[in-house]
């Protein structure tokens, strides 16, 4: 079956522009969370979703990111007014939750490369 | 606070060659510890598991043992194929909550 997706792969932005990432989950998961991974690092936690709640925005590391599940499936990401230190890959990842809750394993996409300049 | 620390790479090794890529851990709470790997182009993929002390994750040839004691979850394999070539990170999840804490990553490239 298919797995998660994101679009675009790749992103090149100009400094001050808005970009919009989207995930695609696997169908049925209800839970989506977004990873930030700068270049050389490891994953980090930026926001999770349970259906279309944001139950936790916790990471996002500005006001000029925020995120949104309208109908509790695809997510965008959106990033206002960009910055050099946007610049990483962006993942999405979602996890069904039956049995044990959010903490069941996470499924994660491929990733978007934004690259600002 | 809470991390992981694992080995800096890459690690380059030939074909059969017996792989450990180092992996310590400090948490408040009592984690579950994973290895995950990403290959070319990919999403992160987890590899294998463990939640509690003296567990032994295994999957494809890969090990890795839960040692409370010296917090660490070392990644081990008998002999490395070419298509093992990726990069691999430990992360912990603390019990009860939903965030992973990744390391850096250590990309391990194997010759033919």
């Amino acid at each position: 079956g298919a797995g998660v997706s994101q679009s675009p792969r790749y992103k090149v932005a100009k400094r001050g522009q808005d970009v919009a990432l989207r995930c695609d989950p696997i169908s049925g998961h209800v839970s989506l969370f977004w990873y930030q991974q700068a270049l050389g690092q490891g994953p980090e936690f930026l926001t999770y979703f349970q259906n279309e709640a944001q139950l936790d925005k916790s990471g996002l590391p500005s006001d000029r990111f925020f995120a949104e599940r309208p109908e509790g499936s695809v997510s965008t990401l959106k990033i206002q007014r960009t910055q050099q230190e946007d610049s990483a890959v962006y993942l999405c990842a979602s996890s069904l939750d039956s049995g044990g809750g959010v903490y069941n394993e996470q499924f994660f996409g491929p990733g978007t490369r934004l690259t600002v300049l | 606070g809470d991390s992981v620390t694992q080995m800096e790479g890459p690690v380059t090794l030939s074909e059969e060659a017996f792989l450990t890529i180092n992996c310590t851990y400090t948490a408040t709470g009592y984690p579950s510890l994973f290895w995950y790997v990403q290959y070319p182009g990919e999403g992160l993929q987890l590899l294998l598991k463990a939640t509690k002390a003296d567990d032994k994750g295994s999957n494809k040839g890969f090990e890795a043992t839960y040692r409370k004691e010296t917090t660490s979850f070392h990644l081990e394999k008998g002999s490395v194929q070419v298509s093992d070539s990726a990069v691999y990170f430990c992360a912990l999840r603390l019990t009860g909550t939903y965030k992973y804490i990744f390391g850096t990553g250590t990309r391990l490239k194997v010759l033919a």
